[in-house]
C-alpha cells in the first residue's frame, strides 16, 4: 500500500519560533501537496510541488515556504510563527501526470499545530 | 476554477436511517469527483472517486455516489448509517493548475449517527 507520513501528529510551537513540518512518500509520486484544515473553511492548498525543487504557490501561501530537495521529502516551513497558523496541516501526494487526474490523492494523517 | 458546494455543514441521522450528504460543483469540463472522510485526529481516506463510464459510483463501507451531470452533483448515500460512520465527509473536484493536477474541496460535512 502507498504511503504518505507526516512525521509529527501534534506540535506545539511559540510565537515567532521557525517550524518544519515533514511530509515524505514512498511512492515515487511527483506531485505533492501541502493544506490546511479549518472549522468550516475545509482544505485550503498551501504549496504544491511537482518536481524535486519546484514549488509553486497555493491559494494561502503567506508566511509559508517549503523545501523539495529529494522527490520523496516535501517540508512545510512556517519562517515566523503566528497564532493564526494553528491549524491541522495535512500533506498528500498523487502519481505522475498521466495517472494523477483520476488518481485521487493520498494523505498523510495529519499534523495538529499549535502556536502559543 | 472549479468550485465545491457541500450543504449542511452537520447532519445527523438515526443508526440504520439513510445517509445523504449533498455536494454540488461547478466545472468547465467534465470532472473527476471525490468523496473523502475524515475520522477524528485522522488524515483523509478516499471512499469513492467518480472518472468516467457509470455515473453511479460504490466506495468502501456501503456509501455510494451518483454523477448527475445535468444538476452538477455528486451526492453521497448510504442505506442504513451504522455508529461508525461518524465522521467528517469532504466532496473535492479536480482541476488543472499551472500545469498540474489538484484537488477543490468542499467545507466538509460533518456527520452525526444518533443511537
Amino acid at each position: 500500500d502507498v504511503k504518505v507520513t507526516q512525521s509529527s501528529r501534534y506540535l506545539v510551537k511559540r510565537t515567532g519560533e521557525k517550524v518544519f513540518l515533514e511530509c515524505v512518500q514512498d511512492m515515487d509520486h511527483e506531485n505533492m501537496f501541502w493544506y490546511r484544515q479549518d472549522p468550516g473553511l475545509g482544505l485550503r492548498l498551501i504549496y504544491f510541488s511537482y518536481d524535486v525543487k519546484m514549488k509553486e504557490k497555493g491559494d494561502i501561501p503567506e508566511g509559508y515556504s517549503v523545501s523539495r530537495e529529494k522527490k520523496e521529502r516535501f517540508s512545510l516551513i512556517l519562517e515566523s510563527a503566528s497564532t493564526n497558523q494553528t491549524s491541522m496541516y495535512l500533506c498528500a501526494s498523487i502519481p505522475p501526470r498521466q495517472g494523477a487526474f483520476s488518481a485521487g490523492y493520498t494523505f498523510g494523517s495529519g499534523t495538529r499545530l499549535t502556536v502559543v | 476554477a472549479q468550485s465545491v458546494t457541500q450543504l449542511g455543514s452537520h447532519v445527523s441521522v438515526s443508526e440504520g436511517a439513510l445517509v445523504l450528504l449533498r455536494c454540488n460543483y461547478s466545472s468547465s469540463v467534465p470532472p473527476y469527483l471525490f468523496w473523502y472522510v475524515q475520522y477524528p485526529n485522522q488524515g483523509l481516506q478516499l471512499l469513492l472517486k467518480y472518472t468516467t463510464g457509470a455515473t453511479l459510483v460504490k466506495g468502501i463501507n456501503g456509501f455510494e455516489a451518483e454523477f448527475k451531470k445535468s444538476e452538477t452533483s455528486f451526492h453521497l448515500t448510504k442505506p442504513s448509517a451504522h455508529m461508525s460512520d461518524a465522521a467528517e465527509y469532504f466532496c473535492a473536484v479536480s482541476d488543472l493548475l499551472r500545469g498540474t493536477y489538484k484537488y477543490i474541496f468542499g467545507t466538509g460535512t460533518r456527520l452525526k449517527v444518533l443511537a
